[in-house]
């Protein structure tokens, strides 16, 4: 186990929702990255937060947002939910920025639905 | 830009007999380079990560893997298979801005009885 957990584990949305997913990392790292995995497919790096700022991005569309919170907690929204986003969305944790030696910590992921 | 080709999207081996799962990348510059493991609904797992020190590295559960940079390869090998081991394994690049993962498309692991 990686200390690193998400929630909800699954979750159903329809087109054009606005969702919510969340991370706790674990205690003491100060950055949390997030990645989206379709189906059959490797992750693809969204954004990455460090000490509860923006600190890259990735090429998703601004309606993927962020927050980090100083509880080792963070959240990503996603608004005017596609058909497209339906995917597993994944967090990752590592101890300050993740430089080239600095390793991720991942969590089991939260699998999205949009019908 | 950075990349990583995995060369097989599926290997299928008998429990005891070697495993070899390629993987070549593209950087600018000298890369890190990973090995993660994914089992069904779980999340991933660092197997190792190559930074740099010694080109042979030695991960968990008995993998390893070489980095060659004549070839520009980084595969991962084990000398024998075991049942626990089938799942999808992604080689990985660290991006040439330091704070993202690049991840290739991965290799489904098959260990036969």
């Amino acid at each position: 186990e990686t200390g690193v957990t998400q929630s909800p584990t699954h979750l159903i949305k329809t087109r054009g929702q606005q969702v919510t997913l969340r991370c706790s990392s674990q205690s003491g790292h100060n950055t949390v990255s997030w990645y989206q995995q379709a189906l059959g497919q490797g992750p693809q790096f969204i954004f990455q937060y460090y000490r509860e700022e923006e600190n890259g991005r990735g090429n998703f569309p601004p309606r993927f947002s962020g927050l980090q919170f100083p509880n080792y907690s963070s959240e990503l929204n996603v608004n005017a939910l596609e058909l497209d986003d339906s995917a597993l969305y994944l967090c990752a944790s590592s101890l300050g920025l993740a430089g080239t030696t600095d390793t991720q910590y991942f969590g089991p992921g939260t699998r999205l639905t949009v019908l | 830009a950075q990349s990583v080709t995995q060369l097989d999207s599926h290997v299928s081996v008998s429990e005891g007999t070697p495993v070899l799962l390629r993987c070549n990348y593209s950087s600018s510059y000298s890369p890190s380079l990973f090995w993660y493991v994914q089992h069904p609904n779980k999340g991933l797992q660092l197997l190792l990560k190559y930074t740099s020190a010694a080109t042979l590295v030695k991960g968990i559960n008995g993998f390893e893997a070489e980095f060659k940079k004549s070839e520009t390869s980084f595969h991962l090998t084990k000398p024998s298979a075991h049942m626990s081991d089938a799942a999808e394994y992604f080689c990985v690049v660290s991006g040439d801005s330091s704070y993202k993962l690049i991840f290739g498309s991965g290799t489904r692991l098959l260990v036969r009885p």
